[in-house]
């Protein structure tokens, strides 16, 4: 299985920041990588998909970039609603396999 | 736009099986390769299986292999994963979430939380 580290594994971070999140996979899988945001209780909700195309209706302070291994989500002026938690999730191969996840909390 | 609503939480004994249903709204469930999702307290997400359509199977994760079972009733467009040999560390919210077509998932249930207790 591919395995997927992201870090930091936390950070606080002020409203009005540049927020940057990294995910590596141990072994290539192109651009087939997907971020979500995840608030306590709910479901996670997808952000990008192939690595930086933004999915509709997200605001576009999320970035994404990055190939083959190393990848990188971007937000770029951290908004209140925005601290909580992110994952990366490859879908490359079978099984799906996501990171361990960021928590973004208020500084 | 495709809406998935999942059965309510459950409590079970451990060595018993639950079953946990999705039901789509908006689409067919033909139409859809629905997987599924787990998160227990405190930690990360978990893919259990799905339905993969260039193979036409479900696929399980190997982790679950023996122990899931993933079905579908197209007549009233609900799915179901079911989990037997329940143990403690079974306990979790269980997703099921729809793909699109890049296969990332943009649509998610709402969770089922199952709890495994004694």
């Amino acid at each position: 299985a591919i395995r997927i580290t992201q870090s930091p594994s936390s950070l606080s971070a002020s409203t009005g920041d540049r927020v940057t999140i990294t995910c590596r996979a141990s072994q290539g899988i192109s651009s087939y990588l997907a971020w979500y945001q995840q608030k306590p209780g709910k479901a996670p909700k997808l952000l990008i998909y192939a690595a930086s195309t933004l999915q509709s209706g997200v605001p576009s302070r999320f970035s994404g970039s990055g190939s083959g291994t190393d990848f990188t989500l971007t937000i770029s002026c951290l908004q209140s609603e925005d601290f909580a938690t992110y994952y990366c999730q490859q879908y490359y191969s079978y099984p799906f396999t996501f990171g361990p996840g960021t928590k973004v909390d208020i500084k | 736009q495709v809406q998935l609503v999942q059965s309510g939480a459950e409590v079970k004994k451990p060595g018993a099986s639950v079953k946990v249903s999705c039901k789509v709204s908006g689409y067919t469930l033909t139409e859809l390769s629905m997987h599924w999702v787990r998160q227990a307290p405190g930690k990360g997400l978990e893919w259990m299986g799905g339905f993969d359509p260039e193979d036409g199977e479900t696929i399980y994760a190997q982790k679950f292999q023996g122990r899931v079972t993933m079905t579908e009733d197209t007549s009233t467009d609900t799915a179901y994963m079911e989990l037997s040999s329940l143990r403690s560390e079974d306990t979790a919210v269980y997703y099921c979430a729809i793909p699109n077509v890049f296969s990332a998932f943009d649509i998610w249930g709402q969770g089922t939380m199952v709890t495994v207790s004694s």
